[in-house]
């Protein structure tokens, strides 16, 4: 199983600003998850990153407002831009294991003001 | 992906087998059945998956009925640390666009003492 960190934990921002999330893993990996969960929620896929090429954003998820870096394969930031209270919630990112289960970094919980 | 079904909430004695159940009557040959949960303020777990025979692992095991239209996660000896949401998610394996999860709303299974 992969060993997955992020950074921050937790942070409180105000409206208006940005937050780039750290998400760091232990060996390398070709494809890396973002996902959102609101309070009370079940997990929403935001986006797929892959090492060398433009991150796949599902629907209702664009560039502009959670951009993506994968500057190599053990590292990818996800950045909440322009933040609403709306944008409150926890981001996860996850990496797929051998057998295409995945393993869950333990998510930066985001409250914005 | 199969769309799977599966009781909002459970409970259970500790120490007693939990026993969850998922229904995947959609489900097609080439897709397996995987199970994780999410403790409170974690992220998600992979616990288990299998495509038609029963497995087991040091976490749980997995009942598979013979015609894979439902199963059913085992914990054998609940602890109060077992408590989380658990998601049965049915998916293909073998390509690149498998890799990513689509979750449901789960089980939230409580353990009491």
């Amino acid at each position: 199983s992969a060993v997955i960190s992020q950074k921050p934990s937790r942070d409180i921002c105000q409206r208006g600003t940005s937050l780039t999330i750290q998400c760091q893993v232990d060996s390398q990996v070709t494809m890396m998850f973002w996902y959102r969960q609101q309070p009370g929620q079940s997990l929403t896929l935001i986006a797929t990153a892959n090492q060398g090429s433009e991150a796949t954003y599902e629907s209702g998820f664009v560039i502009d407002k959670f951009p993506i870096s994968r500057p190599n394969l053990t590292f990818s930031t996800l950045t909440v831009s322009n933040m609403s209270p709306e944008d409150s919630s926890i981001y996860l990112c996850s990496v797929p294991g051998n057998n295409y289960e995945q393993y869950f970094g333990p998510g930066t919980r985001l409250t914005v003001t | 992906d199969a769309k799977t079904t599966q009781p909002t909430s459970m409970d259970c004695a500790e120490g007693r087998a939990a026993n969850l159940p998922c229904n995947h009557s959609t489900i097609s040959g080439n897709e397996y059945v995987y199970w994780y949960r999410q403790i409170h303020s974690q992220g998600p777990q992979y616990i288990i998956h299998g495509l038609k025979n029963n497995e087991t692992n040091e976490m749980a095991s997995l009942i598979i009925t013979e015609d894979r239209k439902s199963s059913t996660l085992i914990l054998p000896h609940a602890t109060l640390r077992d408590t989380a949401v658990y998601y049965c998610i049915v998916r293909v394996r073998g390509d690149s666009s498998a890799s990513k999860i689509i979750f449901g709303s789960g089980t939230r299974l409580s353990i009491r003492p």
